[in-house]
């Protein structure tokens, strides 16, 4: 069955830009619609982005100057980059599968943006 | 931007009994762009319903939506002890989604 597993740095330094990579496997990224979602600790979710495996992406507007969604098909992952961090970005970032609903979730990886 | 409030804030119920969430859109939501996910501490959410009635994979048929509009609710018709979590609602629409603040079901 798909599975997505994030990966990246798990500490920022405030100013500076966060990437995250999901790792798609047991089946193609292709075809399919492919998003962000973030979780302050203790807190509820929020709607990143999304990226279509043909490369085309939208973005929540609070976060749009700073960020960058992307997709590498032939790596079967797509990425995440959100620039100019400060500590209210410290949060788990869950990558998963869908455009408006999302059936498939990584574990979920823990940014902490500190100096 | 179109904000979902979720009442009640907490739950406190007994196994067995019967659950029901409530999720209120600020705008008309389509009915196609309203899901419902659970979440257990420390796990990623997992998606319960679809298009705010459709059962997702393996859902047990206890979990049920309903709505449409700016009023949808989720019922669990008799709780298990694995039920006890955070309910979200999301919605999708004029291009960008939001979730809900959660409803926390825990036992009485």
């Amino acid at each position: 069955q798909v599975q997505l597993q994030e990966s990246g740095p798990g500490l920022v330094k405030p100013s500076e830009t966060l990437s995250l990579t999901c790792t798609v496997s047991g089946g193609s990224i292709s075809n399919y619609f492919w998003s962000w979602i973030r979780q302050p600790p203790g807190k509820g979710l929020e709607w990143i982005g999304y990226v279509y495996y043909s490369g085309s992406s939208n973005y929540n507007p609070s976060l749009k100057s700073r960020l960058t969604i992307s997709v590498d098909t032939s790596k079967n992952q797509f990425s995440l980059k959100l620039s100019s961090v400060t500590a209210a970005d410290t949060a788990v970032y869950y990558c998963a599968r869908g455009e408006y609903y999302y059936d498939i979730w990584g574990q979920g990886t823990l940014v902490t943006v500190s100096s | 931007e179109t904000v979902l409030t979720q009442s009640p804030g907490t739950l406190s119920l007994s196994p067995g009994e019967r659950a029901t969430l409530s999720c209120r859109a600020s705008q008309i939501v389509g009915s196609t762009y309203l899901a419902w996910y659970q979440q257990k501490p420390g796990q990623a959410p997992r998606l319960l319903i679809y298009g705010a009635s459709s059962r997702a994979t393996g859902i047990p048929d206890r979990f049920s939506g309903s709505g449409s509009g700016t009023d949808f609710t989720l019922t669990i018709s008799r709780l298990e002890p694995e039920d006890f979590a955070v309910y979200y609602c999301q919605q999708y629409g004029f291009s960008r989604g939001s979730f809900g603040p959660g409803t926390k079901v825990d036992i009485k």
